[in-house]
């Protein structure tokens, strides 16, 4: 099974602050997942990028795929308290099976 | 549309004792997963099913756990005997699979299990 890591581990800002997230692995993944994890409830799909270098925007959420498919980062613009919860990163093995990274938990204080 | 259902939701045990959980899956997802999440840890997979099939359990410790998907719905997680070491939280999830590519799972609020 393939490892990802994610960093920080952990995070606290003030609301309107920038921030970016990072899941790193040694490994290839034919795409990548990031889902957001609220207290008591399971993980929600926020994104998944498929091709190297991909970049998608979520409203002031920016994801991007590397280039060589081995790792990704979530850039959140001028957070707000809503956006505080637990980020996961999620690549997807060949077989459809899901390798989850710990997580890093963003705290936005108003 | 109603998501996934877990029950129950919050479970507390002694050691050795047996429980087990229930999971209904979206209407008309014919893969269902269940994970477990330990506290600070993303979710691991347990045992993935396509249909009635279970096509992945290479990560279930099936001298104590057990799982079933009868008709190819609604899904139980047995632990039997439960140890401290099995408290976590156990989610469950479905999907449509329609490429490996682009499968979005949909998870249920889990099941937070203390054994004591």
């Amino acid at each position: 099974t393939q490892l990802l890591e994610q960093s920080p581990q952990f995070l606290s800002i003030q609301e309107g602050e920038n921030l970016t997230v990072y899941c790193n692995s040694s490994s290839v993944f034919s795409s990548l997942q990031w889902y957001r994890q609220e207290p008591g409830e399971g993980p929600v799909l926020l994104v998944t990028v498929v091709t190297g270098g991909e970049v998608k925007k979520l409203k002031r959420l920016t994801f991007q795929f590397g280039d060589a498919r081995k790792d990704s980062s979530l850039h959140i613009t001028a957070a707000q308290p809503g956006d505080t919860g637990l980020y996961l990163c999620a690549g997807a093995e060949y077989g459809n099976k899901l390798v989850f990274g710990a997580g890093t938990i963003l705290r936005v204080k108003s | 549309e109603a998501g996934v259902v877990q029950s129950p939701r919050y479970k507390i045990i002694e050691k050795k004792q047996p429980v087990a959980f229930w999971c209904n899956p979206i209407s008309g997802h014919n893969t269902l997963y269940w994970y477990r999440q330990n506290l600070g840890q993303g979710p691991e997979l347990l045992i993935r099913y396509e249909n009635e099939e279970a096509v992945d359990d290479s990560q279930l410790p099936k001298d104590r756990f057990s799982a079933e998907r009868l008709k190819g719905v609604d899904s139980t997680l047995k632990i039997q005997p439960a140890e401290l070491g099995d408290s976590a939280v156990y989610l469950c999830a479905s999907s449509l699979l329609v490429s490996f590519a682009d499968n979005e799972q949909f998870f249920g609020p889990g099941t937070r299990l203390t054994v004591l």
